[in-house]
């Protein structure tokens, strides 16, 4: 049971850009949630995954998508990246969506240019 | 809607007890968490409430009331390792987490 992990760690894009975040469960966890979390504030919900369907998403732009592996890995996909969209980006896993066993993982730390 | 408020700063003294309120109005609800984050890194999980009443785990201790909507978690004896962000979260339909800003708290010697 190795927790979760997420790559990179930190990232500089420009305006415009594509980018592919990506989580590793942990072991034995078949749900995972993404967050933005901008500097100072609390993270903010983005989107839900559970076995490999999206079953449930925060207010965000379609540009934000994702993708759940038979793993249960998964990325988080942002296009036509924005100023706003620099922030830290946090993945939870858990068992059948159970908030008790939420893990997080150390967050990919973006930056906008 | 969803709304969680938590104080934004707090400063405190090492040895001291500082207590960090919640108050929500959330669309459902399953329960309350609070995690603690250090800069940078992962949010750590500290405390789950369901049910009314006080829940203590050492030094740490959060307590829920439903019908205000109403939480705090109460930190004692404190160190200077426990400066950190503290966030409040509400689990609610879907098992989705919908959080607070955050509270700043600063320990100081």
């Amino acid at each position: 049971e190795t927790g979760v992990t997420q790559s990179p760690t930190h990232l500089i894009k420009t305006r415009g850009q594509q980018v592919t975040l990506r989580c590793s469960s942990q072991s034995g966890h078949n749900t995972v949630s993404w967050y933005q979390q901008a500097l100072g504030q609390g993270p903010q919900f983005i989107f839900q995954y559970y076995r490999e369907e999206e079953n449930g998403r925060g207010n965000f732009p379609p540009r934000f998508s994702g993708l759940q592996f038979p793993n249960y890995s998964s990325e988080l996909n942002v296009n036509a990246l924005e100023l706003d969209d620099s922030a830290l980006y946090l993945c939870a896993s858990s068992f059948d969506g159970q908030g008790y066993g939420y893990t997080f993982g150390s967050g990919t730390r973006l930056t906008v240019v | 809607g969803q709304n969680i408020d938590q104080p934004t700063e707090m400063t405190a003294t090492e040895g001291a007890i500082v207590q960090i309120n919640c108050t929500y109005q959330t669309s459902g609800f399953n329960g309350l968490f609070w995690y603690q984050q250090h800069a940078g890194e992962a949010p750590t999980f500290l405390s789950y409430n369901v049910l009314d009443g006080l829940e203590e785990k050492g030094r740490f201790s959060s307590f829920l009331s439903r019908s205000k909507g109403y939480s705090y978690l109460l930190l004692k004896e404190l160190q200077m390792k426990d400066s950190a962000s503290y966030l409040c979260a509400v689990e609610a339909a879907g098992n989705k987490l919908t959080f607070g800003g955050g509270t700043r708290v600063l320990v100081k010697p």
